[in-house]
């Protein structure tokens, strides 16, 4: 069955430092793998898509299929990046096909 | 805007009583899935169905039940409810043709007094 980890349960950097949010994950295939952001317990929206390879806010992320991981970078962290991040997979397969991680809340101090 | 609409999005109700909470996912998305936030805590899987029929089930409890219905509206109903079920519910569609993004609705914000 697929698998989502997330090590940090809490990040915090301060303004203008590198973030790096760690996501590894466990599955057979060849999965899609997602970062969705959560701001204040609002609705979860999609930042990253790995098959886009695209820079939203300022975050990117890699998918690395020998190490299994997509971590979320940004070279440099604003405050109102303060948020809950989900890495999150998607498989084409039987059983459920959208897992997330446990979430890391990164907090951008001043 | 995601498409997927949660209603209510707040319910307060007393222990012991029963709720129904309702999606409608984006059109042309058969997969809904329900997730439940507690404070300060990430996502936990509850539920997932696709066209009709469950797919996966999560850490849901028994007092829980969910269903989709032939217009792909999903409803949970939670009953015999209990203080720590106060929680965000979220509600989520994906194709589920093939491996693809999954949209969010706001969520239903319950609280149990």
């Amino acid at each position: 069955a697929q698998r989502v980890t997330q090590p940090e349960k809490l990040l915090s950097v301060f303004k203008g430092a590198p973030v790096e949010l760690k996501c590894n994950y466990s599955y057979s295939g060849s999965p899609e793998l997602f970062w969705y952001v959560q701001y204040s317990r609002q609705r979860l929206q999609l930042l990253l898509r790995h098959i886009s390879r695209e820079s939203i806010k300022g975050f990117t992320a890699d998918l690395n299929k020998g190490e299994t991981s997509f971590h979320l970078k940004k070279p440099f962290a604003q405050e109102e990046d303060s948020a809950m991040y989900y890495c999150a997979l998607s498989a084409d397969n039987y059983g459920q096909n959208f897992v997330f991680g446990p979430g890391t809340r990164l907090s951008v101090l001043p | 805007d995601s498409g997927v609409t949660q209603t209510p999005k707040h319910l307060i109700t007393a222990t012991g009583q029963r709720v129904t909470l309702r999606c409608s996912p984006r059109s042309g998305d058969l997969s809904v899935y329900w997730y439940q936030q507690s404070l300060d805590q990430g996502l936990q899987f509850l539920i997932q169905y696709y066209n009709g029929e469950e797919r996966a089930k999560g850490n849901i409890l028994e007092r829980f039940s969910a269903q989709q219905f032939p217009d792909l509206h999903s409803e949970l109903n939670l009953s015999s409810l209990e203080l720590g079920d106060s929680a965000l519910y979220f509600c989520a569609s994906s194709v589920t043709t093939g491996a693809g993004e999954a949209f969010f609705g706001q969520g239903t914000r319950l609280t149990v007094v």
